[in-house]
C-alpha cells in the first residue's frame, strides 16, 4: 500500500496547548496537503505546500515538508475545542497515467476546554 | 471556492438493492472525478479514478463488475453501487479536479459526502 503514515493516531490536549502531528510517505510528490474531517462530514482543505517548499504557514497552522525523509508536520497553535477533527495528510503524487491524492492514516485531535 | 456536490447525503436500502449516487461540478469542469470510501474512523482509500467520456480506472482489489462509475460530462459522475450488501455501508465521497490551468498541480475539491446503509 502506498498510504502514509500518520503519528500519532489519536492525541487529547487542553485549550490554548498546541498540536503537533506528523506524516509519512512513501513515493516522490508534487505536492502534501492537509485536510480535516469532523465526525461524520465531508473534508475541509487546510493547507498546501509543494515539494520545492519547506515551510508554510496559514493562520495558526504550519506546515513543514522534508522531502529527503518524506515527512511532513501539521502544527496547529493556541488549540480551540472547535479545533476538535481528524486530520488527514494527502500525497498528491503522479501515479497510473494522472495525479493522485494518496491519505494518510489520520489523526484524531481531541481539544478539551 | 469551487463547489462540489453530492445526491444523495445519506441513504439506507435493503440487500440486493443498487444504489446511484451522484457527484457533480456546480461551478467549474472537471476533467478529473475520483470516488473515495472512508470506513469508520479509517482514512479515505481511493476506490477509482474516472475522466469525462472514457471508462474509469479502478484501484486494485475494487469490483468493477460492483461499482459502476459513469462519467458522462465534464460536470459529472456517478457512482452504483450494485447488488449491495451489508458490507458496501460506508461513507462515499467523490472529488473533482478543475482542467489543467498549466502547471504540475491543479486542485482537487471533494462532495460532502454520501452515507451509505445497508440493511
Amino acid at each position: 500500500s502506498q498510504q502514509g503514515e500518520e503519528d500519532p493516531q489519536a492525541l487529547s490536549i487542553q485549550e490554548g496547548e498546541n498540536a503537533t502531528m506528523n506524516c509519512s510517505y512513501k513515493t516522490s510528490i508534487n505536492n502534501l496537503q492537509w485536510y480535516r474531517q469532523n465526525s461524520g462530514r465531508g473534508l475541509v482543505h487546510l493547507i498546501l505546500i509543494r515539494s520545492n517548499e519547506r515551510e508554510k504557514h496559514s493562520g495558526r497552522l504550519r506546515v513543514t515538508l522534508d522531502t529527503s525523509k518524506k515527512s511532513s508536520s501539521l502544527l496547529i497553535t493556541a488549540s480551540r475545542a472547535a479545533d476538535t477533527a481528524s486530520y488527514f495528510c494527502a500525497t498528491d503524487a503522479f501515479a497510473g497515467g494522472g495525479n493522485k491524492l494518496t491519505f494518510g492514516t489520520g489523526t484524531q485531535l481531541k481539544v478539551e476546554l | 471556492g469551487a463547489v462540489v456536490s453530492q445526491h444523495p447525503s445519506r441513504v439506507i436500502c435493503k440487500s440486493g438493492t443498487s444504489v446511484k449516487i451522484e457527484c457533480r461540478s456546480l461551478d467549474f469542469q472537471a476533467t478529473t472525478m475520483f470516488w473515495y470510501r472512508q470506513f469508520p474512523k479509517q482514512s479515505l482509500m481511493l476506490m477509482a479514478t474516472s475522466n469525462e467520456g472514457s471508462k474509469a480506472t479502478y484501484e486494485q482489489g475494487v469490483e468493477k463488475d460492483k461499482f459502476l462509475i459513469n462519467h458522462a460530462s465534464l460536470t459529472l459522475s456517478t457512482l452504483t453501487v450494485t447488488s449491495a450488501h451489508p458490507e458496501d455501508s460506508s461513507f462515499y465521497i467523490c472529488s473533482a479536479r478543475d482542467l489543467p490551468s498549466g502547471g504540475a498541480y491543479n486542485e482537487q475539491f471533494f462532495g460532502p459526502g454520501t452515507r451509505l446503509t445497508v440493511l
